[in-house]
């Protein structure tokens, strides 16, 4: 099983700032990473795959990067609707597993 | 658009069967290339990949749950479903399903909780 960890666990931000999530797995997976915002009582929402893609209808303010086995996930500028916890998810073999997430908050 | 909606039981008693479906519109789950999968995610904690099937109806498991883990499609209702065997209160836990696009889970239903207790 590849594990993912992220860090920080939260981050105190206020609007405006820019904002880095890191993502490690725990062996190579290429690009195959995907990254999810969620709101309480939502499903996630994707944001970026292939580690660097951004999934259309996304931000531009959203960023990704990274390969092998780790990534960032980077917010240019803090917006009041960025509140909210952020997945990575790792797809290259054929099952899925989730870091355990990235709570934003405000500062 | 495609829209995804689970329905079931949202309480099961500890030793019984969990089982749930999802409704698929403005998509097709016999054709293209896509996983519809089952994702739980636990109060607090981090989503959970329980498993999916694809459209010629092969599927893969989460290992941790595979020995007691179904998932299958309906092809005529458009609709695939989920079977999880001997719960306990380890299984509760809000259950989504969604499409695997094979780069990223693209759409999500709007989740449901399953509670397991007596």
């Amino acid at each position: 099983d590849i594990q993912m960890t992220q860090s920080p666990s939260t981050l105190s931000a206020s609007v405006g700032d820019r904002v880095t999530i890191t993502c490690r797995a725990s062996q190579n997976i290429n690009i195959w990473l995907a990254w999810y915002q969620q709101k309480p009582g939502k499903a996630p929402n994707l944001l970026i795959y292939k580690a660097s893609t951004l999934e259309s209808g996304v931000p531009s303010r959203f960023s990704g990067s990274g390969s092998g086995a780790e990534f960032t996930l980077t917010i240019s500028s803090l917006q009041p609707d960025d509140f909210a916890t952020y997945y990575c998810q790792q797809y290259n073999t054929y099952s899925r597993t989730f870091g355990q997430g990235t709570k934003v908050e405000i500062k | 658009q495609v829209q995804l909606q689970e329905s079931g039981p949202g309480l099961v008693k500890p030793s019984e069967t969990l089982s749930l479906t999802c409704r698929v519109s403005g998509a097709s789950v016999s054709r293209g290339n896509y996983y519809w999968s089952w994702i739980r995610q636990p109060p607090g904690k981090r989503p959970e990949w329980i498993g999916y099937v694809f459209y010629t109806g092969s599927t893969n498991y989460n290992p941790s749950l595979e020995s007691r883990v179904s998932i299958s499609a309906d092809k005529s209702k458009n609709q695939f479903s989920l079977r999880l065997s001997s719960v306990t209160a380890a299984d509760t836990a809000v259950y989504y399903c969604a499409r695997d696009a094979l780069d990223g889970i693209d759409f999500w239903g709007q989740g449901t909780l399953v509670t397991v207790s007596s």
